[in-house]
């Protein structure tokens, strides 16, 4: 069974801090995909890093590809309060559209 | 964007029923879908991979009796929970794909059992 560790579980943290998620498998990926979800809705795709050492910037969001494709981190600058959700990393091994998702990260951002 | 729409939201029902979910892809035809049932503040975990024509594959410990998949067409695979227990009771989702190497969700079902 491959799995995807996400450190930390819970963090919560004011307007305006930065902050970093991270996500790392003894397992090598083909690509892996950053998802963030909300209460009582489906998880809704952020990016997807494919080639190790990628780095990708979505507005205050970096995500990084390690170089071995075993690990992943997401950067949040200057978290907002509609930030807040549960983020996930997901990994394809290249079997079909498979994903084994990371045990996930829940982000509070408060005023 | 593809759009993979999941019903009913959210189900309640007596301990023993039968509960069923579809899971439909709207603007695109999907060979395979995936089911995944999350507990509260944890993650998705995969329960089984539904190819159409064909039977499903369950992930090692789901119960393939307990937890029904039809996949009957390109655009609509359905997870039947029978003689559900309150320990079914969870947050079941749906995705669909790949289009352009993306997978698509369902907003999810609630199945709470009394």
């Amino acid at each position: 069974t491959q799995l995807l560790e996400q450190s930390p579980q819970f963090l919560s943290i004011q307007e305006g801090e930065n902050l970093t998620v991270y996500c790392n498998s003894s397992s090598v990926f083909s690509s892996l995909q950053w998802y963030r979800q909300e209460p009582g809705e489906g998880p809704v795709l952020l990016v997807t890093v494919v080639t190790g050492g990628e780095v990708k910037k979505l507005k205050r969001l970096t995500f990084q590809f390690g170089d071995a494709r075993k690990d992943s981190s997401l950067h949040i600058t200057a978290a907002q309060p509609g930030d807040t959700g549960l983020y996930l990393c997901a990994g394809h091994t290249g079997t079909a559209s498979k994903l084994t998702f990371g045990t996930g990260t829940r982000l509070q951002v408060t005023l | 964007g593809a759009v993979v729409s999941q019903h009913p939201s959210r189900v309640i029902c007596k301990s023993g029923t039968s509960v069923k979910i579809e899971c439909r892809s709207l603007d695109f035809q999907a060979t395979t879908m995936f089911w995944y049932r999350q507990f509260p503040k944890q993650s998705l975990m995969l329960m089984a991979t539904s190819n159409e024509g064909s039977k499903a594959t369950y992930e090692q410990g789901v119960e393939k009796d307990k937890f029904l998949i039809n996949h009957a067409s390109l655009t609509l695979s359905t997870l039947t929970v029978t003689s559900a227990h309150p320990e079914d009771s969870s947050f079941y989702i749906c995705s669909a794909g790949p289009v352009r190497e993306k997978l698509f969700f369902g907003s999810g079902t609630q199945l709470s059992v009394l």
